[in-house]
């Protein structure tokens, strides 16, 4: 069983603040890693799916960065608006065990306004 | 474009019952994954189907299945529920399932097994 983590568990910062949080995922084996949000009584939304060392994607104020060497990905927002509250879950899909995806238990943001 | 759908949103059984739980894909979407999700954990993989095909399957036990029909709705079945079946369960399409399609998520059908 893959092991793929989240920290923080959960964070609760004030409107207009930026923050980060990360994934960890087995540095060997990597084949992609995706992120997801969701908002509560919501479907999970798809954000990014990274592929490569040193990708860096953009959606509106939230960004994504991957280092595959040692097994990391951060999640950037800046300027959190309250609509920003959810739980962002990133899913770790290893190179040999086709589209299984292993998924983190999520990093809970609650933006105050 | 619609988006995937799940029936029921919501249930009860009780023990030793079996349960049957519907999901409809984005039109044009031809693979189907299912994920368990229960109080604590992340969401696990169930199974992956594919042209009516299974791909790919996780693990747990053999009371799990599914099937996957030849418009690319799936269902998925619990057999003997225990209490620990309790869970949401979700679904989720892609257009070809390719490892980095996006996938689009159900809203999830709410086991509850007294």
């Amino acid at each position: 069983i893959l092991n793929v983590e989240q920290s923080p568990q959960s964070l609760h910062v004030q409107e207009g603040d930026s923050t980060n949080f990360t994934c960890s995922f087995p540095s060997s084996n990597f084949y992609a890693l995706h992120w997801y949000r969701w908002e509560t009584a919501k479907s999970p939304e798809a954000l990014f799916v990274m592929t490569l060392n040193g990708d860096e994607k953009k959606k509106g104020r939230i960004s994504a960065t991957l280092n595959t060497k040692e097994g990391y990905s951060y999640l950037y927002i800046k300027g959190s608006q309250p609509e920003d509250s959810a739980t962002y879950l990133c899913a770790f899909l290893p190179a040999i065990t086709g589209n299984q995806f292993y998924f983190g238990t999520g990093t809970s943001l609650t933006v105050i306004p | 474009k619609a988006g995937v759908t799940q029936t029921p949103r919501y249930l009860i059984k009780t023990r030793g019952q079996q349960v049957t739980l519907s999901c409809s894909p984005i039109s044009g979407h031809r693979s189907v994954s299912w994920y368990q999700q229960t109080p604590g954990q992340g969401l696990q993989f169930l199974f992956e189907y594919f042209s009516e095909t299974q791909r790919n399957k996780g693990n747990f036990p053999g009371r799990f299945s599914g099937r996957q029909f030849s418009n690319s709705r799936s269902e998925m079945n619990v057999s003997t529920l225990e209490l620990g079946d309790s869970a949401l369960y979700l679904c989720a399409s892609s257009h070809s399932g390719g490892r980095t399609d996006t996938q689009y998520f159900g809203p999830g059908t709410r086991l509850t097994v007294l």
